[in-house]
């Protein structure tokens, strides 16, 4: 399949290790915000979001912070397992926008 | 559950040919939208449609255009072909036709422009 994410940063990680991916968005207005998960050949998938009036959420495994201040979010992934390894994307949009603008991506990997 | 489901898979056209990607949301989705990701970048927004009505426009060529119809699928037609042009080409569909609705996204459509 593509091969997604040749000169992406990477984070590499011990399997069971928590990782901490973060992401520097552009916009002050943005009010809404996806972590996106793309393994190669596929499309992104949906991780978790949060909205601006938050400034931390839980899901499963993951946990997503956002820095208004310093325009900053963080997606953090407990006991990381070898199907965590991955590109992650953070992206951005509004209210008002049918667009939402993507971040530059980290390659995770985990080491067994 | 039912996923967004894009064809072609792969296609592969010569310089100045034209190419057709379809893209069939998620049911009930009313908003698709449309990227490019070329090897090693993030996905760039081409185009989005709502209710059958382009609602936002993004980097998309002139090149380029797309609709979405009354089943909500929706096209993406790409005539003269570059050599640039080669990339993955994503949609995406979600429910509610402002931002705070995640997006989500096909297997995408690699092309390749020889």
């Amino acid at each position: 399949g593509e091969s997604v994410g040749l000169h992406l940063p990477t984070l590499s990680v011990q399997e069971g290790d928590n990782s901490i991916i973060n992401c520097a968005y552009s916009n002050s207005a943005s009010d809404y915000f996806i972590w996106y998960k793309q393994e190669s050949g596929k499309g992104p998938q949906f991780i978790i979001d949060i909205r601006s009036n938050m400034d931390k959420r839980q899901g499963q495994r993951v946990t997503v912070l956002l820095n208004k201040t310093v325009k900053h979010l963080s997606l953090q992934i407990a006991a990381t397992q070898p199907g965590d390894s991955a590109v992650y994307f953070c992206a951005e949009t509004t209210d008002s926008s049918y667009k939402l603008i993507f971040g530059s991506g980290t390659r995770l990997l985990v080491r067994p | 559950a039912a996923g967004v489901i894009q064809s072609p898979r792969h296609l592969i056209k010569e310089k100045r040919e034209t190419a057709t990607l379809k893209c069939y949301p998620i049911p009930r989705h009313d908003t698709v939208y449309w990227y490019q990701q070329g090897p090693g970048q993030d996905p760039q927004f081409l185009i989005s449609f709502y209710e059958k009505m382009q609602s936002d426009k993004g980097s998309i060529p002139d090149r380029f255009s797309a609709q979405q119809f009354s089943d909500y699928h929706s096209e993406l037609n790409m005539s003269s072909l570059e050599l640039g042009d080669s990339a993955l080409y994503f949609c995406a569909s979600s429910s509610s036709g402002t931002g705070h609705s995640p997006l989500h996204f096909g297997n995408g459509t690699r092309l390749t422009v020889t």
